[in-house]
């Protein structure tokens, strides 16, 4: 029953470091998603993704990347991390069904430090 | 485009009080709305939902009514415990269109965070 599973928990790197975030789902959904929470901002919607090979933008995807080989995979990197990139980052999955019933399953987060 | 408004938090309580945390939100066309809940050091978990106007989520004593004529989605709680010490996130989703597919983009508050004293 391991749902979203997101590696690592914990991260610090330094400035201009790149490294790549994981996230896996065995739930066999189309959707996956990243968002970063900073404090009283929520969450915010970095890139997504509909399918396999297919991705998008969200609202903050300066400084990210993302692909969508398999269903089941969809890690986010960050090219060249920056300071402003310090947050907790949220990998979801969700099912797409149609008429306006949804539920987004998230993985426990990546607590990212860059210094 | 969406938005979702929470009240400000923190919020402290007694166990046993009642609790309202109020959400609006801006949306057009027929969104879902859905509050989640985030313990600490864990993701987040879907604690409640509702798709269309004036049904009732609940669960685990929480209750929210969909409430399109005020664009409201508040939750309550008639008696708190220690353990709903927490962040609560009220959210929605909008296809745009009624009966559409739904792409399951998520649009956040910035999130309440619950503190309750024994």
């Amino acid at each position: 029953n391991a749902g979203v599973t997101q590696t690592p928990k914990f991260q610090v790197l330094k400035t201009g470091q790149s490294m790549t975030l994981q996230c896996a789902q065995d739930m066999n959904h189309e959707y996956m998603s990243w968002y970063r929470q900073d404090p009283g901002m929520g969450l915010r919607l970095i890139h997504y993704s509909v399918g396999a090979g297919i991705t998008d933008q969200g609202e903050v995807p300066n400084g990210y990347n993302v692909s969508r080989s398999t269903t089941e995979d969809f890690p986010l990197r960050l090219l060249s991390a920056a300071p402003s990139q310090t947050s907790v980052y949220f990998c979801a999955s969700t099912r797409h069904t149609s008429g306006s019933n949804t539920e987004a399953f998230f993985g426990q987060g990546t607590r990212l430090t860059v210094v | 485009g969406n938005s979702v408004t929470q009240m400000e938090g923190p919020v402290t309580l007694s166990e046993e009080a009642f609790l309202t945390i109020n959400c609006t939100y801006t949306a057009t066309g027929y969104p879902s709305l859905f509050w989640y809940v985030q313990y600490p050091g864990e993701g987040l978990q879907l604690l409640l939902k509702a798709t269309k106007a004036d049904d009732k989520g609940s669960n685990k004593g929480f209750e929210a009514t969909y409430r399109k004529e005020t664009t409201s989605f508040h939750l309550e709680k008639g008696s708190v415990q220690v353990s709903d010490s927490a962040v609560y996130f009220c959210a929605l989703s909008n296809d745009g269109r009624p009966g559409g597919t739904s792409y399951g983009k998520l649009t956040f508050g910035q999130g309440t965070i619950l503190t309750v004293h024994p």
